[in-house]
């Protein structure tokens, strides 16, 4: 059974492009998480999707991201016109169905630098 | 916003030193509670998951309490080894949201 995989592993953007992280959560899981880790920083949450569904986007920024967990496919997060300040590492984790109780399982994680 | 502290900061032992950390959160609509661990150039990893106030659980070497009438929980590592060198994170939940807040963490660095 293969763990949550993020990829790319790292990506590189000039300022003014559109970064898009993809996240396939682990096999049975409907639950998908996206955090960042800032330089410096622990992890903040940003998103939590179900199939179809946003159930919670309290920690996204307002302008320029968006995220999105289709029916078929894996979860996306998009950043549009990505400035210096968004290069961070981006994590997301799978959980069973089922309301927070379950751990969850982290991918490892995209490292986007923007120059 | 939930606040949720984690103490200490960092914390430097010998390899066979017993220690411990603490989680603190605001105790009202508690749901439950996750500690991750965390190595440098790794991603989390899941520990424990605890709902239940007076839950003990333990995993090997480690083990965590969980007070959710004050809002607190212990991790323990018995017997440090280096391996166990790592940010340990702990994350509550409440009812009716399911907005995962990650403590700052502890970060243990064992010593050989």
């Amino acid at each position: 059974n293969a763990g949550v995989m993020q990829n790319p592993r790292h990506l590189v953007r000039r300022r003014g492009q559109e970064a898009r992280l993809r996240c396939s959560p682990m096999k049975g899981h409907s639950h998908v998480y996206w955090y960042r880790q800032l330089p410096e920083e622990g992890l903040k949450f940003m998103v939590y999707l179900q199939k179809e569904n946003i159930i919670d986007e309290s920690g996204m920024p307002k302008e320029r991201f968006s995220a999105e967990f289709p029916k078929e496919g894996p979860s996306i997060l998009r950043i549009q016109q990505v400035v210096r300040g968004d290069s961070a590492a981006y994590f997301c984790a799978s959980s069973p169905p089922g309301q927070g109780g379950y751990e969850q399982y982290f991918g490892p994680g995209t490292r986007l630098t923007v120059t | 916003i939930l606040n949720v502290e984690q103490s200490p900061q960092s914390l430097h032992v010998q390899e066979g030193d017993s220690t411990n950390f603490t989680c603190s959160f605001p105790s009202s609509n508690f749901y439950a509670l996750h500690w991750y661990r965390w190595e440098t150039a790794k991603s989390p990893e899941a520990l424990f998951v605890m709902t239940l106030n007076g839950d003990e659980k333990k995993k090997g070497r480690i083990s965590a309490t969980l007070n959710t009438k004050e809002g607190y929980s212990y991790l323990y590592i018995k017997g440090s080894q280096p391996e166990d060198s790592a940010t340990y994170l702990c994350a509550p939940l409440t009812t009716g949201g399911f907005k995962t807040i990650f403590g700052a963490g502890t970060r243990l660095f064992v010593k050989a």
